[in-house]
C-alpha cells in the first residue's frame, strides 16, 4: 500500500525545536521530490519546503528560511523537517506530500507552539 | 509573481453540477495546476493534475463525476451529480522555480 505517515508533532514553547518525520512505503521514494505543507487552524494550505530526489536542491517559503531544514534519507524512505526557533505562528498541521503524478498526501501531524 | 486566485465560496444543490475556478496570475497562463479536496476534519486528497490544454490525469479512485478543463489563465474543476460528501474545501496548486503555490481555497456547500 502506498502511504506517507508523519510523526514528531507536539506542544513546544516559542523558541523551541521539533523534528518531524515522514515514513513512506509502497513506492520508489528516491524517484520523487518531497514536500512539507502546513495548515494553520482554520486557514488554508501553505507550502513550507521541498527537496529533490537526491536532497541537494532545496527550497523554502520565506517565513521559515534560516529556521527550518528539510532533509531526506533515501535508504530509510524517510523525509524530515527540523524546525528551530519556533514561533506561535508556526502552529499548524504539517503534511508530508509527494510530488509528481499522482500527488500523495500524508495524514498530518499537529505542531502547537505555545507558552 | 505567481499567484492563484479562487472564489472563497460556492454552493450548488444535491444532484446538480458546479464549476469551480482557479485563475493564474498574468504571465503564467501556461502553468499546469493540481486540484486537491479537503473534506471537513480530514487531510487533503489529490484530485487531478490539469494542464493548460485541458488534459488532466486524476488520482487513484477519483470518480468520473470530477473533471477538469482550461481556458487561458483559468483552470476549472467541474463536479457533476453532486453528493453530500462533495461538501469540502477545494484548493488549486501550481509550481515553478522549485516552489509550490496554493490558492486560497473554495468552500463548496451542497444544498
Amino acid at each position: 500500500e502506498v502511504q506517507l505517515v508523519e510523526s514528531g508533532g507536539g506542544l513546544v514553547q516559542p523558541g523551541g525545536s521539533l523534528r518531524l518525520s515522514c515514513a513512506t512505503s509502497g513506492f520508489t521514494y528516491s524517484s520523487y521530490w518531497m514536500n512539507w505543507v502546513r495548515q494553520a487552524p482554520g486557514k488554508g494550505l501553505e507550502w513550507v519546503a521541498n527537496l529533490n530526489q537526491d536532497g541537494r536542491e532545496k527550497y523554502y517559503v520565506d517565513s521559515v528560511k534560516g529556521r527550518f531544514t528539510v532533509s531526506r534519507d533515501n535508504a530509510k524512505n524517510s523525509l524530515y523537517l527540523q524546525m528551530n526557533s519556533l514561533r506561535v505562528e508556526d502552529t499548524a498541521v504539517y503534511y508530508c506530500v509527494r510530488g509528481g503524478q499522482p500527488f500523495l498526501w500524508g495524514q498530518g501531524t499537529l505542531v502547537t507552539v505555545s507558552s | 509573481q505567481l499567484v492563484l486566485t479562487q472564489s472563497p465560496s460556492a454552493s450548488a444543490s444535491l444532484g446538480a453540477s458546479v464549476k469551480l475556478t482557479c485563475t493564474l496570475s498574468s504571465g503564467h497562463s501556461n502553468n499546469a495546476i493540481a486540484w486537491h479536496q479537503q473534506q471537513p476534519e480530514k487531510g487533503p486528497r489529490f484530485l487531478m493534475r490539469l494542464n493548460s490544454d485541458g488534459s488532466h490525469s486524476k488520482g487513484d479512485g477519483i470518480p468520473d463525476r470530477f473533471s477538469g478543463s482550461s481556458s487561458g489563465a483559468e483552470r476549472y474543476l467541474t463536479i457533476s451529480s453532486l453528493q453530500s460528501e462533495d461538501e469540502a474545501d477545494y484548493y488549486c496548486q501550481t509550481w515553478g522555480a522549485g516552489i509550490w503555490i496554493f490558492g486560497g481555497g473554495t468552500k463548496l456547500t451542497v444544498l
